[in-house]
């Protein structure tokens, strides 16, 4: 079974700064898809940054980018220039390639972020 | 589009005592999903369908049933509600030819058993 660990519980930036929020997981599959999900204190779970396990360039999206080094099963969230509106739970989350349709999302437990003027 | 909606948003229970959750999607997905969400352990899915008239569990499906008969709707159940199903549960969808793995959740629904 998969397992997903983001190691910090809390995390905390000044408005403009950059951060980076850890995640690694342990697979023996070769293709995968990995995410970032974004949960404010509405509860609503907002896809941040998806990528695909074959691809070796790191995806980005605006503001936030990930380091995804495969050998070492290691998926880490930049967010840059970072906003009062980034602060937030993020969750790291690993889905299977190869069981199509039924195959679920395995969870971290997820990464406070505290942003301060 | 509405999405993912859920209801209730809140609910008390007493235990012992039965309730629905209900969870509808208008972007005809054959995949949803339901999860619940605790304090230091992340999501943990609870029981899927990938279709009308077929349902299966995840990692969690003591004391929750689950029907699908439309599309649209995945309401889950708890017969007998116990303190340990306090928790926050979630609906999510995915289209089922959509391999990039993106699900799109409900604004969670707060359930808490006295």
């Amino acid at each position: 079974a998969q397992t997903v660990t983001q190691s910090q519980p809390e995390m905390s930036v000044q408005e403009a700064e950059t951060v980076t929020l850890s995640c690694t997981y342990d697979t023996s599959e070769s293709d995968y898809y990995l995410f970032w999900y974004k949960q404010p204190p509405s509860r609503q779970m907002i896809l941040v940054i998806r990528q695909e396990a074959y691809k070796q360039q790191n995806a980005t999206e605006n503001r936030f980018s990930v380091n995804f080094q495969k050998a070492a099963k290691s998926f880490s969230l930049k967010i840059s220039d970072s906003q009062l509106g980034d602060a937030a739970m993020y969750f790291c989350a690993y889905r299977s390639f190869s069981t199509g349709t039924a195959s679920k999302l395995t969870f971290g437990t997820g990464t406070r972020l505290q942003v301060t003027l | 589009n509405a999405g993912v909606t859920q209801t209730p948003k809140f609910q008390v229970l007493k235990t012992g005592q039965s309730m629905t959750l209900q969870c509808a999607q208008d972007m005809n997905h054959e995949y949803m999903s339901w999860y619940r969400q605790d304090p230091g352990m992340g999501l943990r899915l609870i029981h899927y369908s990938v279709g009308a008239g077929i349902t299966d569990q995840g990692e969690v499906p003591n004391g929750y049933n689950v029907s699908r008969s439309t599309t649209e709707d995945f309401p889950l159940r708890l017969l007998s509600a116990a303190p340990s199903q306090t928790s926050v549960y979630f609906c999510a969808s995915r289209g089922g030819d959509s391999f990039t793995g993106e699900l799109f959740f409900g604004e969670g629904s707060r359930l808490t058993v006295l």
